[in-house]
């Protein structure tokens, strides 16, 4: 109940494309999704976060999909660059709860040219 | 970057043996997390410090355990160390006692290897 599941593991995307990474989740407890990047050799960065009582979260070329009642949400990055070559990792928490935040397993992105 | 270092980059140490890595946060934090992230998963919690008191602890055993100093920096200690303790660790501070509902600004993290 508290993993937060990722797919794909991979993904190769053509430069221009558009790169989508879903997860899913149990625990109707989490009220806060954020999405993380992460490259070789660097700690994760935030890129950006939903909470369930928005449908969709837009900034620059990523966008947040979140669907409450299926308790999926999904990464769309448009015009994908080779820039956005790293791995996303979804995440979950709850306000009221430090110790519950669950990362996903992670997507490794690779744009070609 | 965000202004969160982590020392040392890489460490190799032996099975049994103790390990401190160090962090210092992002000035204005006053909040310090540390995770543990194995070879192509993402990160697990381990604990949180505020203030310099525990604030929280994920699924790790006692021999994984914390130090939050005056100036919110902080320290991760290991001891009996293991061959499943080699991981990427990474320190991750925020401005409020929470572990993500602010935003945590990471360190690039601490690679160990434990042989």
């Amino acid at each position: 109940q508290q993993q937060v599941k990722q797919s794909p593991q991979s993904l190769i995307v053509q430069k221009g494309g558009i790169s989508i990474i879903n997860c899913a989740y149990e625990n109707t407890a989490f009220d806060y999704f954020p999405w993380y990047q992460q490259f070789p050799g660097k700690g994760p960065a935030l890129l950006i976060a939903i909470r369930p009582d928005v449908s969709e979260k837009k900034e620059g070329r990523f966008t947040i999909s979140f669907n409450k009642s299926a308790k999926q949400f999904s990464l769309h990055i448009m015009d994908s660059q080779p820039g956005d070559s790293a791995t996303y990792f979804c995440a979950a928490s709850m306000e009221t709860s430090y110790d519950k935040v669950i990362f996903g397993p992670g997507t490794s992105l690779s744009v070609i040219p | 970057e965000t202004g969160v270092t982590q020392s040392p980059t890489h460490l190799i140490k032996t099975r049994g043996q103790q390990v401190t890595l160090r962090c210092s946060s992002q000035s204005g934090h006053n909040t310090v997390s540390w995770y543990q992230q194995a070879l192509g998963q993402g990160p697990q919690f381990i604990f949180q410090y505020y203030r310099e008191e525990e604030n929280g602890r994920g699924n790790f055993p006692p021999r994984f355990s914390g130090l939050q100093f005056p100036n919110y920096s902080s320290e991760l200690n290991v001891n009996a160390l293991e061959l499943d303790d080699s991981a990427l660790y990474l320190c991750a501070s925020s401005s409020e006692g929470r572990a993500m509902n602010t935003e945590a600004f990471f360190g690039q993290g601490t690679r160990l290897t434990v042989v």
